[in-house]
């Protein structure tokens, strides 16, 4: 089954715009992980806060965790054609040994 | 960063037939290695956590004899879909853990996946 739960399921933006995907999880968690896929490929790891961090920085990426209401977001600031991908959340399954992911936000940046 | 390699990129089959597909950790050791299975424009779904010298932990609703996963050695993990039908048709995906490197809650890093096209 899914743990996580990407909102929106698809967003499309001109370049330069922020992009914002949401992701709603259900168990408690150690971290969260964001991916990215592109079309057709398998995923590359963005980045991963953990349950005691707040906020985190990568580049052009910053991602929030509310452990409170189980949720995370990412925000790709000044967007550029190339991020145009999936992107998915992923926390660790029950047992700790796996990752779960969500069912991704679809983001297309047009040029 | 790590790279885990993934053969073959695309396969069709005709119905009946069984297909292998290799995942392989090319400059780490994973003695855990996963594969998922995607549907077009869905998430990855957790197939089996591939142990390396025991067998692999098959999620509900997968059939263990169905999708044989193998994980002989520290580099390689095989999943071979046994007697295809049209169903298994999908984008399969294999990631492995380096765990010398990041440890049990760390990333994991993905093979560029394997479509199968069950004819």
């Amino acid at each position: 089954s899914q743990q996580g739960e990407e909102d929106p399921q698809a967003l499309s933006i001109q370049e330069g715009e922020n992009a914002t995907m949401n992701c709603s999880y259900k168990t408690s968690i150690n971290n969260l992980q964001w991916y990215r896929q592109n079309s057709g490929r398998g995923l590359v790891h963005l980045i991963l806060i953990r349950s005691n961090e707040r906020e985190k920085h990568s580049g052009r990426l910053r991602v929030t965790l509310d452990t409170s209401k189980k949720s995370s977001s990412l925000l790709i600031t000044a967007s550029r054609a190339a991020d145009t991908a999936s992107y998915f959340c992923a926390t660790l399954n029950q047992a700790g040994t796996a990752l779960i992911f969500g069912k991704g936000t679809t983001l297309s940046v047009s040029s | 960063g790590a790279v885990v390699s993934q053969h073959p990129s695309r396969v069709i089959c005709k119905s009946g037939t069984s297909v292998k597909i290799e995942c392989r950790s090319l400059d780490f050791q994973a003695t855990t290695m996963f594969w998922y299975r995607q549907f077009p424009k869905k998430s990855l779904m957790l197939m089996a956590t591939s142990n390396e010298g025991s067998k692999a932990t098959y999620e509900q609703g997968v059939e263990k004899d169905k999708f044989l996963i193998n994980h002989a050695s520290l580099t390689l993990s095989t999943l071979t879909v046994t007697s295809a039908h049209p169903e298994d048709s999908s984008f399969y995906i294999c990631s492995a853990r380096d765990a010398a490197a990041s440890g049990s809650t760390g990333e994991l890093f993905f093979g560029e996946g394997s479509r199968l096209t069950v004819l």
